[in-house]
């Protein structure tokens, strides 16, 4: 099945500090990400549309200038957390849509841990 | 908020099939049932998904109603590593974002 990677698994940063995710498809090319957070004991909660080449489309109640997200390549998309505080602490997980693929659905990958002191 | 209900938990014995069901009494002509699982700290897992078709694969079996407004996906040999939260999400294909629900909390047990 298709593939998507995360980078890092697990950061531990300073508040105040900005933090890059990386989200890779591995073996296919993605045209539309999607980012995702889980608190402890909660469901994952959509962030953002990421589309390669354009701009992300922000749920209500995320912060665009807070939550950075970048789609530069059809293989990558990136979301930067700016001056991150304790209470953006959560799980970050993104997803990539395979449309060329055996099911025309989302894969995840396997998501970073974010923890700010 | 997701278009789905099903139970919060459920008990399966190893070995056995494990059925898990949802409903969605609000689904619309176009819209698909996926079933995803998220194994403790890590993100979801595709199983399977559906149009109005039973479907079925390597991981699962996919049952749709007639009048597709439940389903229940069967897992036919559970084993512990199926230990999950199990979710139930319809949604338009491709492009749509996956709305995530409570999910069951599936235990296999030995």
């Amino acid at each position: 099945g298709a593939v998507v990677s995360q980078h890092p698994s697990w950061v531990i940063c300073k508040s105040g500090t900005s933090v890059k995710i990386e989200c890779r498809s591995l073996d296919f090319q993605a045209t539309t990400m999607f980012w995702y957070r889980q608190f402890p004991k909660q469901s994952l909660m959509l962030m953002a549309t990421s589309n390669e080449g354009s701009k992300a489309t922000y749920e209500q109640g995320v912060e665009k200038d807070k939550f950075l997200i970048n789609h530069a390549s059809l293989t990558l998309s990136t979301l930067t957390v700016t001056s991150a505080h304790p209470e953006d602490s959560s799980f970050y997980i993104c997803s990539a849509r395979d449309q060329m693929g055996r099911a025309d659905t989302q894969y995840f990958g396997p998501g970073t841990r974010l923890t700010v002191l | 908020d997701a278009k789905t209900t099903q139970p919060t938990s459920m008990d399966c014995a190893e070995g056995r099939a494990a059925n898990l069901p949802c409903n969605h009494s609000t689904i619309s002509g176009n819209e698909y049932v996926y079933w995803y699982r998220q194994i403790h700290s890590q993100g979801p897992q595709y199983i399977i998904h559906g149009l109005k078709n039973n479907e079925t694969n390597e991981m699962a079996s996919l049952i749709i109603t007639e009048d597709r407004k439940s389903s229940t996906l069967i897992l036919p040999h559970a084993t512990l590593r199926d230990t999950a939260v199990y979710y139930c999400i319809v949604s338009l294909s491709g492009n749509t974002p996956l709305v995530f629900g409570k999910g069951t909390r599936l235990s296999v047990i030995a």
